[in-house]
């Protein structure tokens, strides 16, 4: 049971412009969200983060939104740079101290200059 | 290197066979986690170490994986029997104290069953 979705499992943005990524999730006693970005032949690295007490969290060019209603976060990434170029998990997690974390498969962004 | 460590970087072995794959976390980070990656799937959450004990092992696909953590620091998950479907990338990571600690992870284990 996939719990959370990231449909588009490809994305190609021209630099300079936003890259929107996108993910949803089922299960609404999911209350962190995380985004990870992953180079080839490297583990992910943690990206930016938001608790569902709050709907936005911006991190420089990075701001993630959440939907609670529509159990929807995406990822903005403004302006796109050719080396954001990588894959893009989104995670979720229920509580504060939670073993469950469940990821998306993932979705490879493309910048090009 | 103050990162997550993970070795072997690549393994190759034969169905059947037992492997062991070792992670060095972050010096200070309690928790610990293990991840597979398998091709063109997400993260697969595996188990999670607060110290030495694993709260959540619901994530072990069998019972021929294993993992133990001992001094509160390396992990290692072990496969026995290792089918062809276990290939995947193995991903170690730890953080601070908790799940919503940031996680950091390792570079991973690629491990080929043929």
């Amino acid at each position: 049971d996939q719990q959370v979705k990231q449909n588009s499992p490809s994305l190609s943005v021209q630099e300079g412009r936003i890259s929107i990524l996108n993910c949803d999730y089922t299960n609404s006693m999911f209350d962190y969200f995380l985004w990870y970005k992953k180079y080839p032949a490297e583990g992910p690295t943690f990206l930016i983060s938001i608790s569902s007490i709050k709907d936005k969290n911006e991190d420089g060019r990075f701001t993630v939104f959440l939907n609670k209603s529509a159990k929807h976060l995406s990822l903005h990434i403004v302006p796109s740079q050719p080396g954001d170029s990588a894959v893009y998990f989104c995670a979720a997690s229920r509580g504060t101290n939670n073993n469950d974390m469940r990821f998306g498969a993932g979705t490879r962004l493309t910048v090009k200059p | 290197g103050a990162g997550v460590s993970q070795s072997p970087s690549n393994k190759v072995t034969e169905k059947g066979k037992d492997v062991e794959l070792r992670c060095d976390p972050i010096s200070g980070h309690t928790a610990l986690y293990w991840y597979r990656q398998s091709l063109g799937q997400g993260l697969e959450f595996l188990i999670y170490f607060q110290g030495n004990s694993a709260p959540d092992k619901s994530g072990l696909p069998s019972d021929r994986f294993s993992a133990e953590r001992t001094g509160g620091s390396v992990s290692t998950l072990t496969i026995q029997r290792t089918q062809q479907e276990d290939s995947a990338v193995y991903l170690c990571a730890s953080s601070l104290n908790s799940f919503t600690d940031t996680q950091y992870f390792g570079p991973g284990t690629r491990l080929t069953v043929l």
